[in-house]
Parts: structure tokens; sequence; C-alpha cells
């Protein structure tokens, strides 16, 4: 089974509102990341956290770690509809080197 | 962006046939990786390389082999491809273990 879950599978929302999305993960960790892939394309990377660290902010995006939970979740304040897109949580596993495994994501809807 | 080049873009073959394909790189990062993408289930990695001739197997290696013979080219081979490997494949790329990943565009494979 995969390393991370998300949640919810699918979100749907208006213009101006937060969007907040969960990952939950099994093993230690050294570090998770967030990446958003529009319909069709590659993955693109938006923020690394580390094991350490239980919040980053970068731009509209919220980060927050914990690791007693192993979970994360990812908030995209004041979203706009160009925020639509699969928003995917991977983790470097703590005893697997450079292994990088991924979640399976969270459809996330902007309407106008 | 990463000079990360996946091809073919698309392909479709047919049951039984040895299917091979190509992510070549420009960036010399040490780290390349092979994720397949499919409705429900995510990114799930395939294979992944940690230096020239370096390989380990992912979450469902089954039905594939990888190739590293230099830095820029990983090459993913479906020996004897099968229905169940129609889908999107992603190569990705890291210079350094537990940092971001670059994504190529994909290559959408049907097996008829």
């Amino acid at each position: 089974s995969q390393q991370g879950e998300e949640d919810p599978q699918a979100l749907s929302i208006q213009e101006g509102e937060n969007a907040t999305m969960n990952c939950s993960y099994k093993t230690s960790i050294n570090n998770l990341q967030w990446y958003r892939q529009n319909s069709g394309r590659g993955l693109v990377h938006l923020i690394l956290i580390r094991s350490n660290e239980r919040e980053k902010h970068s731009g509209r995006l919220r980060v927050t770690l914990d690791t007693s939970k192993k979970s994360s979740s990812l908030l995209i304040t004041a979203s706009r509809a160009a925020d639509t897109a699969s928003y995917f949580c991977a983790t470097d596993e703590e005893t697997s080197g450079s292994r990088l495994t991924f979640g399976e994501g969270t459809q996330l809807t902007v309407n106008p | 962006d990463a000079g990360i080049t996946q091809s073919p873009r698309h392909k479709v073959t047919e049951t039984g046939t040895p299917v091979t394909l190509r992510c070549h790189q420009t960036e010399n990062h040490r780290y390349m990786y092979w994720y397949r993408q499919d409705p429900g289930h995510g990114l799930r990695l395939i294979h992944y390389s940690y230096g020239v001739k370096d390989t380990d197997k992912g979450e469902v290696s089954d039905g594939y082999s990888v190739s590293r013979s230099k830095t820029e080219d990983f090459l993913l081979t479906l020996e004897s491809a099968t229905s169940s490997q129609t889908s999107v494949y992603f190569c990705a790329t890291r210079g350094i273990m537990n940092t971001e990943a670059f994504f190529g565009q994909g290559t959408r494979l049907t097996v008829v």
C-alpha cells in the first residue's frame, strides 16, 4: 500500500475561500513535500517541510507537520481559480535512502 | 525548468510486445525515478536509481525493468506489455537526496 494517503479525495470551494488538504503517512520520515499537478501535466514542487519543523509558509501556502500523528496539512489561503489542480504529498522515508513516495492526491476545484 | 525529456510522449502497443520508455535529463542529477499514475492511485513508484548502474525497486516493480548506463538516461522497459500496464508514466529527477524532485511531462502508454 502507498505511504501517503490524502484527505479529502476531492474538494470544491469558491474563489477567496481557504482550502485545506490533509496527508497521513505510515513510517518515520526525513521530510514531507507537497506537489501540484495541473491536468495532464507533470508535477511541480510547492514546499518541503523537514521532520524537525512544525510549520512552514510560502506565499499563500501554509504547511504543518505533526510527526507524532504522522500527518501533514496544506492550507491554501484566498484561493483563486488558477489554484484548481491536484495536490500530492510525498515523503522521504527515514530508512529508505533516496526513495520518494507519493500519496493518492486531492483534486481541488476553485469555482470563480 | 529542469531539463527532463520523456520519450515517446504517447504510445499504443499490443499485449505481449516489449516497450521501452526513455527519460533524459540535462541537469546532471544523481537520482532518477519512474512512476505510474492511475486514477484513484495517485503516483506509485516503479523503480528508482541512485547512481549510474545503481537501481532499486519501488512499490509496483513487477513486470518492469530499468537500466541506467549513464547519468542522463534512465530507461524503463516493459518486457511483455499487459493491459494492466496501460497508464501515464512519469520520470522525475533530483540532484540531492531529501530535496525537491523535478518531473517530466509524462508518457501516456496504452496496451491493447
